[in-house]
């Protein structure tokens, strides 16, 4: 079974530009996240999908981050315009439904430096 | 705001010794748990799953569970050098739909 699949796997920026980042998750998994990760801190969940219908995005910086999953499939996350403090890993995770008993499995993750 | 709780560490345990980690939550109704052990510049992977009170094992690795006091832990025995690793804790917090919160993680370094 093919895993999560994120890329791309690195990407550096000046700050005020604009960047995204795409997730497709494992097949059939209803359920898609993408995290935030500092270095140094626990992932940060920045928006949860449930198919193609947002369940949480309480913190994602709406301001300047955006999230969509066309189709209940994969998944684009941007940033718009970029900051110094966005420098981070973003890491997509997925799982098979909404459930209580349902563990998340991460892709690989983007790491962004914002220069 | 949901809450999980670890100790940052680094935690150093001997090679052969017994390492543990623990980890407090903040909503009583949460109803599973689990530790993702995450190497440096990796992404976190499981290891291991619990859902209701007391211990269960899988290998080496023993995780512990307490509702009451809303703790949960995660024993390593035989402690490897391939260990060294950050453990991340994570929790569901359940209402109309699964959200899943991490905590800060624990750096765990196994000394030969």
């Amino acid at each position: 079974e093919a895993g999560v699949a994120q890329s791309p796997r690195y990407k550096i920026i000046e700050k005020r530009q604009s960047v995204a980042f795409w997730c497709n998750p494992i097949s059939g998994h209803a359920t898609l996240y993408w995290y935030q990760q500092i270095l140094g801190q626990g992932p940060k969940l920045l928006i949860q999908f449930q198919n193609n219908g947002v369940v949480d995005d309480s913190q994602l910086p709406k301001d300047r981050f955006s999230a969509e999953r066309l189709k209940g499939v994969d998944s684009t996350l941007k940033i718009q315009p970029a900051k110094l403090e966005d420098s981070a890993v973003y890491l997509c995770a997925s799982s098979p439904n909404f459930r209580v008993n349902t563990e998340a499995f991460f892709g690989q993750g983007t790491r962004l430096t914002v220069v | 705001q949901k809450e999980v709780e670890q100790n940052s560490g680094p935690l150093s345990v001997p090679e052969g010794a017994i390492a543990s980690l623990n980890c407090t939550y903040s909503d009583r109704g949460s109803q599973s748990f689990f530790w993702y052990r995450q190497y440096s510049g990796k992404s976190p992977e499981l290891i291991m799953s619990i859902y209701s009170n007391g211990d269960k094992e899988d290998g080496r690795f023993t995780a512990q569970l307490n509702k009451a006091s809303q703790y949960v832990s995660l024993l390593i025995r035989d402690s490897q050098p391939s260990d060294s690793a950050t453990y991340l804790c994570a929790v569901n917090f359940y209402s109309s739909a699964s959200k899943i919160i991490f905590g800060s993680g624990t750096r765990l370094s196994i000394r030969p």
